[in-house]
């Protein structure tokens, strides 16, 4: 059974950094595509970017390229998703999701979420 | 990057009645070589990550009830509740996977 479990709610202040884990069971990790999807509070899904293994390096949507940072440890089964420069428009609850197999698709696993709220 | 439309952006229907949602792509999902839409739907409740009801724009996911269909093809999709059900109230999204991913808006669903 696969489970993507990520880790707990973060208080930030603006222009700290935030970094979000998703650790994966029941799968094998290395054939596995984890995607990073963030939803800011009453709105909707937003693609962020995310790491297919015949790649094996991150891909940004547009708009996240520069201040989003995704990497994955193989060893431990996790990707990290670590936003800088937080702003408090970066409220949001981040999503990892993934599909097993290489390269874009429907997401069949999600996890639970990541609550990061920036104030000051 | 390909955008999605949907429409509307909320709905209200009563209990037992039809809900239908659309969803346009700027450009056509349909992959000609293999004759498949790269076009998904997604149900999320309140405080839940979303939840996949359909990919391949008509294959519904394994456990989803046979009141919830998908249809269209190239640009314009629709996801269909045969008969609306009190737990069916949630925010449905369609999604593209034809070229890295992106979301629709999504669609409020209520009980009128």
């Amino acid at each position: 059974q696969v489970q993507l479990v990520q880790s707990g709610a973060e208080v930030k202040k603006p222009g700290s950094s935030v970094k979000v884990s998703c650790r994966a069971s029941g799968v094998t990790f290395s054939d596995f595509t984890i995607i990073w999807v963030r939803q800011a509070p009453g709105q909707g899904l937003d693609w962020m970017g995310g790491i297919i293994p015949i790649i094996s390096a991150p891909f940004y949507a547009q708009r996240f390229q520069g201040r989003v940072t995704l990497t994955k440890d193989e060893s431990t089964s996790t990707a990290y998703m670590e936003v800088n420069s937080l702003r408090s428009d970066d409220t949001a609850t981040f999503y990892c999701a993934g599909v097993e197999g290489s390269g874009w698709s429907f997401l069949d696993y999600w996890g639970q979420g990541t609550l990061v709220t920036v104030s000051s | 990057d390909i955008v999605m439309t949907q429409s509307p952006d909320s709905l209200a229907v009563s209990l037992g009645e039809r809900a239908t949602i659309n969803c346009k792509s700027s450009q056509t999902l349909l992959y000609t070589s293999s004759n498949k839409n790269y076009l998904a739907w997604y149900q999320q409740k309140p405080g839940q990550p979303p939840k996949l009801l359909i990919s391949w724009a008509s294959t519904r996911e394994s456990g989803v009830p046979d009141r919830f269909s998908g249809s269209g093809s190239g640009t314009d999709f629709t996801l269909t509740i045969s008969s609306l059900q009190a737990e069916d109230v949630a925010v449905y999204y369609c999604q593209q996977y034809y070229n890295t991913l992106s979301f629709g808006g999504g669609t409020k669903v209520e009980i009128k």
